[in-house]
């Protein structure tokens, strides 16, 4: 079993939908919380930045961290067709841990207009 | 400001040739990293830099593989003796320093023949 699980898709939903995009984890010592995304031949983008359990919100982007289920989870609301790349999960122990990313395969989001 | 750059964009080469990968952190940057993606995988942390020392090359997958930042700038990722499975995207990213946020690069596309 990998460090990360993320459900790789595709997941396809219509213009304006409310998508919801999740990574379940084993390693209690992660504590920050991150979702990236990316689009075809591109590098990956900072979408949100959580650390430890609760909920950020950053316009249509809310992050939730639910530590005692080891479970995280990305809101997209009122979906665009620009918003169809691949949203990757990435994790980070704190402190004197490791300090590479721990990410998931990522999930390919298709927003059909 | 410039975000991080990598050079070449893509490289072709033959198994068993060695390749240098460069990347250029952004300015003021202390911390830079190297991740490898393969197809359909999140990208997979091979080594940190904190100025000029390695600080973490626990992800590099064996002795092919070698990295250097002389300078606390620009970092060369070489690898040596390359084989077929090396065949990935190589991601850069850097942080302001230890802990902060990473942003990526581009990526190099590395194909072996």
């Amino acid at each position: 079993q990998k460090e990360v699980e993320q459900d790789p898709g595709p997941l396809s939903v219509p213009e304006g939908a409310i998508v919801s995009l999740n990574c379940t984890y084993s390693n209690s010592a992660f504590q920050y919380f991150m979702w990236y995304r990316q689009y075809s031949r591109k590098g990956p983008e900072l979408l949100m930045y959580t650390y430890s359990s609760g909920n950020k919100e950053d316009g249509r982007f809310t992050a939730q961290v639910d530590k005692s289920s080891k479970y995280i989870s990305l809101f997209i609301r009122d979906s665009q067709p620009s918003d169809s790349a691949t949203y990757l999960c990435a994790m980070r122990e704190s402190g004197g841990g490791a300090d590479g990313l721990t990410f998931g395969k990522g999930t390919h989001l298709i927003i059909q207009p | 400001g410039a975000g991080v750059s990598q050079t070449p964009s893509n490289k072709v080469t033959e198994k068993g040739k060695y390749v240098e990968l460069r990347c250029d952190p952004i300015s003021g940057h202390t911390a830079l990293y190297w991740y490898r993606q393969s197809l359909g995988q999140g990208p997979e942390f091979l080594i940190y830099f904190q100025g000029t020392g390695a600080a973490d090359d626990s992800g590099l997958p064996n002795d092919r593989f070698f990295a250097v930042r002389p300078e606390g700038s620009v970092s060369t990722l070489k690898i040596q003796r390359t084989e077929r499975g090396d065949s990935a995207v190589y991601l850069c990213a850097s942080s302001f320093s230890r802990g902060e946020t990473q942003y990526f690069g581009p990526g190099t596309r590395l194909l072996v023949l």
